[in-house]
């Protein structure tokens, strides 16, 4: 079954800068969106981020519009999130997910996470 | 955004027993073609979320025969027919029609 492995994690202080990355195995990674979730202890579950198959559609949640970047590199079964201008409140455990947007609309595979901490 | 609204936030069962976990919607969930964009996760203690039901009633892949989902509209309910140990963690239900996709709160699943 599909596999995903998330690495980048770590702590960086406000207004820094990390770059997530996601392993992608098991699957064709290029014919599915993926997407980028995010769990904290005090907000729970929130969706931030999707890319469609090619990369060429993306969206952000507002909480994350104009910081976080999102791409994927299918030649290299990797999907990306860039994090800028990072705030106290970014700190989470972030998940990529196999996102089967427009065909029920369900993440159907998760990575194990990787943990953000933003503290000065 | 769509508010999604759980009860209850806890639940204890005992193994063999029943349970249920209610998810509210503060918009319809219905698509013109009749699905409802409604799915629910369990988080097991110290693992990612994974998918238990698609579409308010599908079952996922691998997902056992005592997970059930039902509702339609604004109101929907997971429920376990007979509990074991393997149950226990956090249940999520989340909203898929419209971006951003929203979670409920989470509903903790403590088996006696």
């Amino acid at each position: 079954q599909a596999q995903l492995m998330e690495s980048g994690g770590g702590l960086v202080k406000p207004g820094g800068s990390l770059r997530l990355s996601c392993a992608a195995s098991r699957f064709t990674f290029s014919d599915y969106y993926m997407s980028w979730i995010r769990q904290t202890p005090g907000k729970g579950l929130e969706w931030i981020s999707y890319i469609s198959n090619s990369g060429d559609t993306i969206y952000y949640a507002d909480s994350v519009k104009g910081r976080f970047t999102i791409s994927r590199d299918n030649a290299k079964n990797s999907l990306y999130l860039q994090m800028d201008s990072l705030r106290a409140e970014d700190t989470a455990v972030y998940y990529c997910a196999r996102d089967r947007l427009h065909s029920g609309n369900y993440f159907d595979y998760w990575g194990q996470g990787t943990l953000v901490t933003v503290s000065s | 955004d769509i508010v999604m609204t759980q009860s209850p936030l806890s639940l204890t069962v005992t193994p063999g027993e029943p349970a249920s976990i209610s998810c509210r919607s503060s918009q319809s969930l219905l698509y013109r073609n009749g699905d409802d964009h409604l799915d629910w996760y369990l988080q097991k203690p110290g693992q990612s979320p994974q998918l238990l039901i698609y579409l308010g009633s599908n079952r996922a892949s691998g997902v056992p025969d005592r997970f059930s989902g039902s509702g339609s509209g604004t109101d929907f309910t997971l429920k376990i027919s007979r509990v074991e140990a393997e149950d226990a963690g956090v249940y999520y239900c989340m909203q898929a029609l419209q971006t951003p996709r929203t979670f409920g709160q989470g509903t903790k699943v403590e088996i006696k």
